[in-house]
């Protein structure tokens, strides 16, 4: 099973500020990684796909890079409404499908 | 617009059986270009996938739930479901259903299953 860890656990960051939130996996899952958005009692939603593919319902503000075992999740600058939990999710050696524990982003 | 709506009890007893059903609305289950899963997130933590399901019934699931785990699709009702049997309190998390077989662009609003006698 393809373990994922993201980091940092928090971030603070303040409206319009850049946030780089960042997440790895125990071994190579080539581009096949997710992030999906999560805010308090909602599901979450589909974000990026293929490490760097925006679904369309989000702005160009959010960018994903990376390949094999290190992904990077920009906000360029942060706006009220991107303040929620990222999780990244691995696609590429499956089952399992397996998610990262998230990065809470928050207001400092 | 695709939505996809969890249904069932919010409390099971440990060793009984969890059952929910997902019913699909604005698309068909029968749909040939999509798959139909099952992900649950345990309070304060990240997703687990479950499983996934095919309308020709054809499914995967996690193999730490394999040995409990039954998914079925009704496409009469536009409606796919999960059972998870011998349930413990670890089972215990918000249940969503979603469509996509590996990335997953629809979900439930989630269902809080709790596992307590």
């Amino acid at each position: 099973e393809i373990v994922m860890t993201q980091s940092p656990a928090t971030l603070s960051v303040s409206p319009g500020e850049r946030a780089t939130l960042s997440c790895r996996a125990s071994e190579s899952v080539s581009s096949n990684l997710a992030w999906y958005q999560q805010k308090p009692g909602q599901a979450p939603r589909l974000l990026i796909y293929a490490a760097s593919t925006r679904a369309t319902a989000f702005p160009a503000r959010f960018s994903g890079s990376g390949s094999g075992t290190d992904f990077t999740l920009t906000i360029s600058s942060l706006q009220s409404e991107d303040f929620a939990v990222y999780y990244c999710q691995q696609y590429n050696n499956w089952p399992p499908l397996t998610f990262g524990p998230g990065t809470k982003v928050d207001i400092k | 617009q695709v939505q996809l709506q969890e249904s069932g009890p919010g409390l099971v007893k440990p060793s009984e059986t969890l059952s929910l059903t997902c019913t699909v609305s604005g698309g068909s289950v029968s749909s040939g270009s999509y798959y139909w899963s099952w992900i649950r997130q345990p309070p304060g933590k990240g997703p687990e996938w479950i499983g996934y399901i095919y309308n020709s019934g054809s499914s995967k699931y996690n193999p730490s739930l394999k040995s409990r785990v039954t998914m079925s699709v009704d496409t009469s009702k536009n409606q796919f479901s999960l059972k998870l049997r011998s349930v413990t309190a670890a089972d215990t998390a918000v249940y969503y259903c979603a469509r996509g077989i590996t990335v997953f662009d629809y979900w439930g609003q989630g269902t809080l299953v709790t596992v307590s006698s």
